[in-house]
């Protein structure tokens, strides 16, 4: 089936670092992938959707300028946290899939993002 | 607008006791329901989904679901919980262009 690695699964930073996530599509090729952000006891909300070999769309609220994405490759996009500060502490998790039109996306494991 | 209601934000049920998770959505054309389940600092894995055909959807681990599109609902159910199912669970409906919208989450726990 289709496997979504995502790395780090943890990362601490200093404000005002940036940090990079990774998503990888190990044994597909996805030609569009999600990123979502879920706070503490919250929902997952989507904040982008990165498609390969264009520019990602970002969803009403988001910084593009912040979250910054790459989808180089069919098997990885990227999702940068610039300048980062405490309250982009979160759990980060992507999605990618097989199924065009059908929803059968895989999610990775997340990463929680703690800024201090 | 699309959007989830999942209106028990904790559930508590006995091991061996059934189960049944709400999940009220809206959205304005034939939808496409999933449950998800996710453990602490997991990602999400798919337990089922509805797209079209038969409203009562088996998934996987024992837990099902079923579609009435009279009440809007889609809603989770298990005839037997395990202490292994104490987790979260998240409803989502498709929200076109392969988007999901989901729910805010029930936590489920399980006493012994």
């Amino acid at each position: 089936g289709a496997v979504v690695s995502q790395h780090p699964s943890w990362v601490i930073c200093k404000s005002g670092t940036s940090v990079k996530i990774e998503c990888r599509s190990l044994d597909f090729q996805a030609t569009t992938m999600f990123w979502y952000r879920q706070f503490p006891k919250q929902s997952l909300m989507l904040m982008a959707t990165s498609n390969e070999g264009s520019k990602a769309t970002y969803e009403q609220g988001v910084e593009k300028d912040k979250f910054l994405i790459n989808h180089a490759s069919l098997t990885l996009s990227t999702l940068t946290v610039t300048s980062a500060h405490p309250e982009d502490s979160s759990f980060y998790i992507c999605s990618a899939g097989l199924d065009e039109g059908t929803y059968g996306y895989t999610f990775g494991s997340g990463t929680r993002l703690t800024v201090v | 607008a699309q959007s989830v209601t999942q209106p028990d934000i904790h559930i508590t049920v006995s091991e061996g006791a059934s189960l049944e998770l709400r999940c009220n959505y809206s959205y304005g054309a034939t939808p496409y329901l999933f449950w998800y389940v996710q453990s602490p600092g997991q990602g999400l894995q798919l337990l089922l989904k509805y797209f079209s055909g038969d409203t009562l959807v088996q998934g996987i681990k024992g837990f099902e679901a079923e579609f009435k599109r009279s009440q809007s609902s889609f809603n989770l159910r298990k005839p037997s919980v395990h202490w292994s199912d104490a987790a979260e669970y998240f409803c989502a409906v498709g929200a076109g262009g392969n988007k999901l919208v989901f729910g805010a989450g029930t936590i489920l726990r399980v006493k012994s």
